[in-house]
């Protein structure tokens, strides 16, 4: 089975840089994934890793460690509208969606 | 366009009646779940379907049944509803079943009073 293990909230400061980490064990690897849910709203697409490495896209990066079983989201110049929380997901199995979140770290921006 | 879309956002129910929440997808994906969040916000996976047939239940009770009418629908029906069952229901779809994204209807906030 999968077992996901994030914080449970943050705080930071407008314009400063946040990381938000993620562990996880799976029975088999089949990429990792980070998702934005604010409030009252949907999930919502962030990141996607499969390989070992940083993927940057725009003010956010993700990063992964397969041999470590690690990953972090990587949010610079943060802005308000980042507070959120931010949820770290696997496939169910090696071959398979769906995705099992882990129970998401809750960001607070403030001014 | 939605991509994702279901009905009602908000549904307010007693105890014992039986509803349905409807969910759509216009993006041509073949697989389609419901998830559910509780008042914890976790996001826990309920069904998944691929091509109309069900590949993984997890672990739900019966009073749940969800139904695939074709690749772009799949509804969920919910039997004598309990107050437990109160929480936010979301549909989900992807293009197959490996390693793909997974795009979330807005969901539906269920209260059973």
């Amino acid at each position: 089975g999968q077992n996901i293990d994030q914080p449970t909230e943050m705080t930071a400061t407008e314009g400063a840089i946040v990381q938000i980490n993620c562990t996880y064990q799976t029975s088999g690897f089949n990429g990792l994934f980070w998702y934005q849910q604010h409030a009252g709203e949907a999930p919502t697409f962030l990141s996607y890793n499969v390989l070992d490495g940083l993927e940057e896209k725009g003010r956010f990066s993700s990063f992964l460690s397969r041999s470590k079983g690690y990953s972090y989201l990587l949010l610079k110049e943060l802005q308000m509208k980042d507070s959120a929380s931010y949820l770290c997901a696997v496939p169910i199995n090696s071959g398979n969606t769906p995705l099992v979140f882990g129970k998401g770290t809750r960001l607070s921006v403030i001014a | 366009d939605t991509a994702v879309s279901q009905t009602p956002k908000y549904l307010v129910t007693q105890m014992g009646n039986d509803k349905s929440i409807k969910c759509e997808q216009n993006l041509g994906h073949d697989t389609m779940y419901w998830y559910k969040q509780d008042s914890k916000k976790f996001l826990k996976i309920m069904f998944s379907y691929n091509n109309k047939e069900l590949i993984i239940n997890e672990t739900v009770p019966n009073r749940f049944s969800p139904k695939s009418p074709d690749k772009a629908h799949l509804n969920l029906h919910i039997n004598s509803l309990e107050l437990g069952d109160s929480a936010v229901y979301f549909c989900a779809s992807s293009q197959g079943t490996s390693g793909n994204t997974i795009y979330f209807g807005e969901g539906s906030w269920l209260t059973v009073v």
